[in-house]
């Protein structure tokens, strides 16, 4: 049972112009949404976090969107640039009386053209 | 300079073997946790510890054994009795305040033959 998808395996993109990544999710008590970039044989970095409350979170090009009525989860990141290339992960969290349950999505290649 | 660290970044173990894969932080926090990634995949949760000398299984605990003697430390072993242990594994850590997010190392790379 996949309770946080990213259905797109990989996604490329031009310098410069926006890429979108995207995360379904079908738990509703999630409490909050994170986003990884991930290099090749090198441990997940956190990008940016949004709660289950919020509907957006900014953090200079990267914003996070959630749409709760459609439980999904999007990842801009303007403009885009070749360091940018990666896989993304986004991750949802669930706390329930002190545990802390973490899902991982399987991940977006993302590829920036120069 | 804070994080994680987890050695070897490679290591190589013959079948029937058990190994031990080492993690270390200096974030101060409390809980640690760690995780296999397959071609594909998820990470998929092993174990997880919330505080020294106490520690849960995860969703993939079968054939892998931890410990938790010091704050600092989380070892991983992985046992014979783990069908398919050539991974990636990785180790992280959660701080107490929201978000919540976790912090990785870099991983240690594990082949079994």
């Amino acid at each position: 049972d996949q309770q946080v998808k990213q259905n797109s395996p990989s996604l490329s993109v031009q310098e410069g112009r926006i890429s979108i990544l995207n995360c379904d999710y079908t738990n509703s008590m999630f409490d909050y949404f994170l986003w990884y970039k991930k290099y090749p044989a090198e441990g997940p970095t956190f990008l940016i976090s949004i709660s289950s409350i919020k509907d957006k979170n900014e953090d200079g090009r990267f914003t996070v969107f959630l749409n709760k009525s459609a439980k999904h989860l999007s990842l801009h990141i303007v403009p885009s640039q070749p360091g940018d290339s990666a896989v993304y992960f986004c991750a949802a969290i669930r706390t329930t009386s002190g545990t802390y349950k973490y899902i991982f999505g399987t991940g977006t290649r993302l590829k920036v053209l120069a | 300079d804070g994080g994680i660290t987890q050695s070897p970044k490679y290591l190589f173990r013959k079948e029937g073997q058990n190994v031990t894969l080492s993690c270390e932080q200096n974030l101060n926090h409390d809980a640690m946790y760690w995780y296999r990634q397959d071609p594909g995949q998820g990470l998929r949760l092993i174990y997880y510890s919330q505080i020294v000398n106490d520690f849960q299984k995860g969703d993939i605990a079968e054939g892998y054994s931890v410990s938790r003697e010091k704050k600092e430390s989380f070892p991983l072993t992985v046992t014979s009795a783990q069908k398919n242990p050539t991974a990636f594994y990785l180790c992280a850590t959660r701080p107490t305040l929201p978000p919540y997010e976790q912090y990785f190392g870099p991983g240690t790379r594990l082949t079994v033959t």
